[in-house]
Formats: C-alpha cells, structure tokens, sequence
C-alpha cells in the first residue's frame, strides 16, 4: 500500500444514471476526505470522515450526494440522478489525522466523470 | 467560512528566474498553509507546507513565508526549471480539522 487508490479512473454516463466510486486510502490513514475539481480550479471540499464517521460536509454535496466509509477504510462516493454539471474530477484524499502529519493529505489519482 | 485567494491566475518566467505566487486568507484562526503542485493529468502533490507559529520555511528551491498580521503568505521558487512548469494551488486550513481550502490556482511556465 503505497498511496491513495480510486477507481474507476474514467466513467461517462448519461444524465439521470447513478454513478459510484470508490476511493481506497493509505492504510495507516484515519482521516479521508472526498474532493471535487472542475477544469481550471482548485479542488473543493465535498465531505470527509474520521474513521467511520462522517463529520463534515459542504453545501455543494446536494441530496442526490451520498458518502460512506462503512469499515473505517474504503470509501465510496455515489451520485444519484447525475447531471452534467456533475461532470468533474472526484479526488480523494487521506491523511494521518493525529501527531506531525495530521492536517498532510494525500490525494489519489482521481476519478474523472463525464456526464453526457 | 475560509476563503483563499491567489495571484496570478498565470505566471511565465525564464529558466533560472525566480518565481513568486502570492495568497490571501480571511480566516484569521487558519492555521497550516500547504502549496500543492499538480503537472497536467495528475494528482495534486503536497511540495511544502507551514504552521501558523513559523513566518518562513525553505525546501532547496522552494521557500514558504507567512505573514499572519496581513493575512498573506507565499511561495518562492528560485533558479527555476522547465520541470518547475505546472498548476500551483494554496490551501489553508483551521484547527485539527484539517479540511484544506484551495485557492484558484497557478498556471507556472518556465521557458527555456
């Protein structure tokens, strides 16, 4: 285990679809967090957990947005009824949460996801 | 909640200049500044990062100062390379919760 894994890395769908991805973090990580980047701009916050339990989430995660990391360790991110202006980079991230690394995120690669 | 703002949106030097990019915070309880580089196609990577409590820390090339009275810090690269060239962004986060805010981005090419 040497760094944050998503999967799919690529997904196009069409409108009203439901699509789900899944992030796994670094093993020793507690912390993981579920980002959202557009063409051109920074990443922005969706949600993230501690352990299992989810303790934040942004007002962009609308209703149709729905996060779980049942185990404490993998996550998955599903999008209901997706729209195009879902169309993004989904990044996930993880970080130690405690000691000298704790605010340190790692981000994986990504999933990308066009929305036809 | 925290906002982050960052300057310039593109940026161009020659090879060996040095290259500054600038970002403003409004939360004053901030805390931790990281500076992510991300090349085109792949994932944002951490390259320095500074605490509240340190106004400057250096990394070889790379240098991070912070000015907590104005709200500001900044990222020096000198003596840059053509591999320097790609997509920086700041963050700042609060506290233990360590949800970063990104700024909008850098776009550094350095020309041969």
């Amino acid at each position: 285990d040497t760094g944050v894994s998503q999967d799919p890395r690529h997904k196009i769908t069409k409108r009203g679809q439901n699509v789900t991805f899944r992030c796994d973090p670094i093993s020793e990580h507690n912390r993981l967090y579920w980002y959202r980047q557009t063409l051109g701009q920074g990443p922005e916050f969706l949600t993230y957990f501690q352990n299992e339990a989810q303790l934040e989430k942004s007002r962009l995660l609308s209703d149709r947005f729905s996060a779980e990391r049942p185990k404490g360790s993998f996550s998955t991110l599903e999008i209901q009824r997706t729209e195009q202006g879902d169309s993004a980079m989904y990044l996930c991230a993880s970080s130690a949460g405690q000691g000298a690394g704790a605010n340190v995120l790692t981000f994986g690669a990504g999933s990308r996801l066009t929305v036809l | 909640g925290e906002n982050v703002e960052q300057h310039p949106s593109t940026l161009s030097v020659q090879e060996g200049d040095s290259a500054v990019i600038k970002c403003t915070y409004s939360d004053s309880a901030s805390n931790y500044f990281p500076w992510y580089k991300q090349e085109l196609g792949k994932r944002p990577q951490l390259i320095i990062d500074i605490r509240s409590n340190v106004g400057e820390k250096k990394d070889q090339r790379i240098a991070v100062t912070l000015n907590k009275t104005a709200k500001h810090f900044s990222l020096h690269i000198t003596e840059t390379q053509p591999e320097d060239s790609a997509v920086y962004f700041c963050a700042a986060s609060l506290g233990t919760a360590s949800k970063l805010t990104f700024g909008t981005g850098t776009r550094l090419q350095v020309t041969l």
